[in-house]
C-alpha cells in the first residue's frame, strides 16, 4: 500500500533553516505528484508546494517565495522540503501528501490527496 | 484566513444527519474546480472522505455524501455515529494568486 514517512519533529530558533524529508513507497514513486501542506496550531491548512518526482520541477506559494526550496531523490524515493529564515509563524505541522499521476499533467497535479504522511511537528521560537 | 468558509463547529445527536458548507469565489468552486472532502481525527494526518465532489473512495461509509453548487459545496453525513466525532475540511483549487491549493478553515463535528 501507499506509505509515506516523515522525518522526526523539529525545534528550531528564528532565522534558522529546517529540512524535513518524506519516504515514499509503495507505488512507482516517478509517477505521482507530491505536495507539501501544512498546519498551524488549531489552524487550517496552507498549501506550500508541489513537487514533480519525474523530473524534479516544483512550484511553491507565492507566500513562501524565496524561502522554501523542495527537493526529490529518486534513488531514495525521498522528497525534502526546507524552509529557510524561520518565523514564530512557521511553527505548525508539515505534511507530505500525494496527488495524481504525473501522466495526467496538471490534472493529475491538483486532484485530492489520496495519501499523506504522518506528519511533522515544526517548532520555531526565540 | 481561509480562501474557503466554513462553519467552525457543527453538532448532531446520533442517528442525526448534518450537513457542513464551503463557500468559495469565482476564482475556485465557482469556476467549476473540483471540491475535495477530508476528514481528520485527532491528532492524525488528514484523510480524503469525498473527492471531485462527490465521490468516496473504496472504504467510505455511504453515510457521506459531497454536493457542488454554484461557488459552494456540500458535506452530508447521515446516521452520525459517534466515531464521525472530527474536523473536517474542504479543499480546491484556485485560479487566482491565492492558489493553487486552497483549504477550508475547518468543521469540528461535535456528536452529542
Amino acid at each position: 500500500q501507499v506509505l509515506l514517512v516523515q522525518s522526526g519533529a523539529e525545534v528550531k530558533k528564528t532565522g534558522a533553516s529546517v529540512k524535513i524529508s518524506c519516504k515514499a513507497s509503495g507505488y512507482t514513486f516517478i509517477n505521482y505528484y507530491l505536495h507539501w501542506v501544512r498546519q498551524a496550531p488549531g489552524q487550517g491548512f496552507e498549501w506550500v508546494g508541489i513537487v514533480n518526482p519525474r523530473g524534479g520541477s516544483t512550484s511553491n506559494s507565492l507566500k513562501l517565495q524565496g524561502r522554501v526550496t523542495m527537493t526529490r531523490d529518486t534513488s531514495t524515493t525521498t522528497v525534502y522540503m526546507e524552509l529557510s529564515s524561520l518565523r514564530s509563524d512557521d511553527t505548525a505541522v508539515y505534511y507530505c501528501a500525494r496527488s495524481g499521476s504525473v501522466d495526467e499533467g496538471i490534472v493529475g497535479a491538483y486532484m485530492s490527496f489520496q495519501s499523506w504522511g504522518q506528519g511533522t511537528l515544526v517548532s520555531v521560537s526565540s | 484566513q481561509s480562501v474557503l468558509t466554513q462553519p467552525p463547529s457543527v453538532s448532531g445527536a446520533p442517528g442525526q444527519r448534518v450537513t457542513i458548507s464551503c463557500t468559495g469565489s469565482s476564482s475556485n468552486i465557482g469556476a467549476g474546480y473540483d471540491v475535495q472532502w477530508y476528514q481528520q481525527l485527532p491528532g492524525t494526518a488528514p484523510k480524503v472522505i469525498i473527492y471531485d465532489n462527490n465521490n468516496r473512495p473504496s472504504g467510505v461509509p455511504d453515510r457521506f455524501s459531497g454536493s457542488k453548487s454554484g461557488t459552494s459545496a456540500s458535506l452530508a453525513i447521515t446516521g452520525l455515529q459517534a466515531e464521525d466525532e472530527a474536523d473536517y475540511f474542504c479543499q480546491s483549487y484556485d485560479g487566482s494568486l491565492s492558489g493553487p491549493v486552497v483549504f477550508g478553515g475547518g468543521t469540528k463535528l461535535t456528536v452529542l
